[in-house]
């Protein structure tokens, strides 16, 4: 089976360092995905991790633990226009050729000022 | 920048009405996939096609739902006779064959009364 937890939602204050946590259980691992979900609209692509470490993309980067089925999102010098839903997302292990994605609920971020 | 479209942006139909959900992909994307999203909910695989067959399909994608590639650029969804519980966001994504991240249209609102 696939399970897929994210917090469900974060606030923190323009300018500083949010981390968004995810951890899965699937069957079988084959990448991890980050999406930005605005309110009503599409999930737009941020990231993609599928060997351990640290991938850095200007003020987005995601982080991948294999053995531990755990990656993180941070997002540094926090702007408004961040605030939207966050969401976590894997491709299954099996090599099919159009393999789905399956999607946490995702966080919703709230920046303050 | 190309980008996934989607048409019509809101559907209203009435129970037991089929509709049609018309997308075209990113032009050089060969991968196509369905997703919905029931409000306030989390993002749902539907179907994959490739290579002008339906690749993976879920539990959701029953013998109500069907997709076609009626020529070059349309990539369609068919709900033959809608239910209440259809009333969703249909997204609409592609990826190409180098990279596995998939790009999602910008959605159709879905409205079964």
């Amino acid at each position: 089976g696939q399970n897929i937890d994210q917090p469900t939602e974060m606030t923190a204050t323009e300018g500083a360092i949010v981390q968004i946590n995810c951890t899965y259980q699937t069957s079988g691992f084959n990448g991890l995905f980050w999406y930005q979900q605005h309110a009503g609209e599409a999930p737009t692509f941020l990231s993609y991790n599928v060997l351990d470490g640290l991938e850095e993309k200007g003020r987005f980067s995601s982080f991948l633990s294999r053995s531990k089925g755990y990656s993180y999102l941070l997002l540094k010098e926090l702007q408004m226009k961040d605030s939207a839903s966050y969401l976590c997302a894997v491709r299954p292990g099996y090599t099919g050729t159009a393999s789905k994605l399956t999607f946490g609920t995702g966080t919703r971020l709230q920046v303050t000022l | 920048e190309p980008e996934v479209t989607q048409t019509p942006s809101h559907q209203v139909t009435q129970m037991g009405q089929e509709v049609i959900l018309r997308c075209v992909p990113i032009s050089n994307h060969l991968y196509f996939y369905w997703y919905r999203q029931i409000l306030g909910q989390k993002v749902e695989f539907l179907v994959s096609f490739y290579n002008n067959e339906i690749s993976e399909k879920s539990e959701i994608f029953d013998d109500q739902f069907s997709v076609e590639r009626p020529d070059g650029s349309n990539f369609t969804l068919k709900i033959r006779s809608t239910k209440l519980e259809d009333s969703a966001m249909y997204f609409c994504a592609s990826r190409g064959t180098i990279h596995y991240e998939q790009y999602f249209g910008p959605g159709t609102r879905l409205t079964v009364t």
